[in-house]
């Protein structure tokens, strides 16, 4: 148990849509990063938010967006839905203290 | 760019075997190295680390020792159990970093038998 809930766990969408994934963290957490799974390949970062501002981007279009919150909730956004987006989702929150990363189990993205 | 490059899986042991998955890295400088384990149906979870070079980090009989000559973070167990049987993931963090980025290779999948 890591403390840190994703949802949805699984969605589809069509080419063309926006998707809104969802990550809770625990108290203490101030720093939240998403990264993308592609079937059999490991994690790709996407971007890292400390105290609700983006402050680290990895090799990812601008239609990924992302927002955190003061309850230390935050969000992924993806627009203009492709083919190639269908991946695992997961957020990592950091232990402020520890600066360990505990990952959420995921939300499975499938785009047709 | 920094990399990370895993043996391909998977992986097939019987019960109590040795276990060695390699790993290799390329970085500037000297990044921290990481194993993290994927259990089926789980979130990654971190099993092992090392912050400098020579230092081994150890955890439920794992251990790996970050080499800086040959660029690498092999991950050993004595004696592997069933209950092993899940995705390895190396990673590091690039070295002058202030972000918690991690760079993961593509995964080493371990299946034990019984």
């Amino acid at each position: 148990e890591t403390g840190v809930t994703q949802s949805p766990t699984h969605l589809i969408k069509t080419r063309g849509q926006q998707v809104t994934l969802r990550c809770s963290s625990q108290s203490g957490h101030n720093t939240v990063s998403w990264y993308q799974q592609a079937l059999g390949q490991g994690p790709q970062f996407i971007f890292q938010y400390y105290r609700e501002e983006e402050n680290g981007r990895g090799n990812f279009p601008p239609r990924f967006s992302g927002l955190q919150f003061p309850n230390y909730s935050s969000e992924l956004n993806v627009n203009a839905l492709e083919l190639d987006d269908s991946a695992l989702y997961l957020c990592a929150s950091v232990h402020r203290d520890t600066g360990e990363l505990f990952f959420g189990e995921g939300s499975r993205l499938t785009v047709l | 760019g920094d990399s990370v490059t895993q043996m391909e899986g998977p992986v097939t042991l019987s019960e109590e075997a040795f276990l060695t998955i390699n790993c290799t890295y390329t970085a500037t400088g000297y990044p921290s190295l990481f194993w993290y384990v994927q259990y089926p149906g789980e979130g990654l979870q971190l099993l092992l680390k090392a912050t400098k070079a020579d230092d081994k980090g150890s955890n439920k009989g794992f251990e790996a020792t970050y080499r800086k000559e040959t660029t690498s973070f092999h991950l050993e167990k004595g004696s592997v159990q069933v209950s092993d049987s899940a995705v390895y993931f190396c990673a590091l963090t690039p070295w002058g970093d202030s972000s918690y980025k991690l760079i993961f290779g593509s995964g080493t999948r371990l299946l034990v038998r019984p």
